[in-house]
């Protein structure tokens, strides 16, 4: 049972414009979130996080919206560039499940030049 | 970048031998932890470690097993592999403390194929 969902496998977005990135949750529990990018042949590399005490964190071109009610949470990327292309996880854990992380099934994101 | 490194890269085994990863951290951090990387799952973890000799299962653990002897190393060992095992294995490494929730940061990959 997947408890955090990226219902979007792929986006193209045009440089310069903003790229949105959704993801959904379905344990109440989750009080950490974060976001991380892979490039092809890498690692997941950590991006932004957010914790559930807030509705917005922001750095740089990189901002993560909370709606905890909705149990929905974005990344916006703004204005994105060509070497945003990647895939995009997003990811939650709860104090009660220890330090598990739990990650969604990832969005792929192509900037056209 | 942490210091985490995964050994082997790329590895191609028969169905039924046994395999062994193995991650490697310069970084001191208490947790450690074993993820696969599948299309349409997205990361799921295996094992992770919560100290030298303390490991607890994940949510996809069946046919594998984990050992740390050292604060620096952390095995996964296919038993006997499968062709279900062949995967991406990502190794991560946090330094959570009780009462702070930390980042995970990964190690660059095995990719193992069983034939």
């Amino acid at each position: 049972d997947q408890q955090v969902k990226q219902n979007s496998p792929s986006l193209s977005v045009q440089e310069g414009r903003i790229s949105i990135l959704n993801c959904d949750y379905t344990n109440s529990m989750f009080d950490y979130f974060l976001w991380y990018k892979k490039y092809p042949a890498e690692g997941p590399t950590f991006l932004i996080s957010i914790s559930s005490i807030k509705d917005k964190n922001e750095d740089g071109r990189f901002t993560v919206f909370l709606n905890k009610s909705a149990k929905h949470l974005s990344l916006h990327i703004v204005p994105s560039q060509p070497g945003d292309s990647a895939v995009y996880f997003c990811a939650a854990s709860s104090r009660n499940t220890g330090n598990q992380f739990y990650f969604g099934t990832g969005t792929s994101l192509t900037v056209i030049p | 970048d942490a210091g985490i490194t995964q050994s082997p890269r790329h590895k191609v085994t028969e169905t039924g031998t046994p395999v062994t990863l193995r991650c490697h951290q310069t970084e001191n951090h208490r947790y450690m932890y074993w993820y696969r990387q599948d299309p349409g799952h997205g990361l799921r973890l295996i094992h992770y470690s919560y100290g030298v000799k303390d490991t607890d299962k994940g949510e996809v653990s069946d046919g594998y097993s984990v050992s740390r002897s050292k604060t620096e190393d952390f095995l996964l060992t296919l038993e006997s592999a499968t062709s279900s095992q062949t995967s991406v294995y990502f190794c991560a490494i946090s330094a959570t403390s009780g009462s702070i929730q930390e980042t995970q940061y990964f190690g660059p990959g095995t990719r193992l194929l069983v034939l």
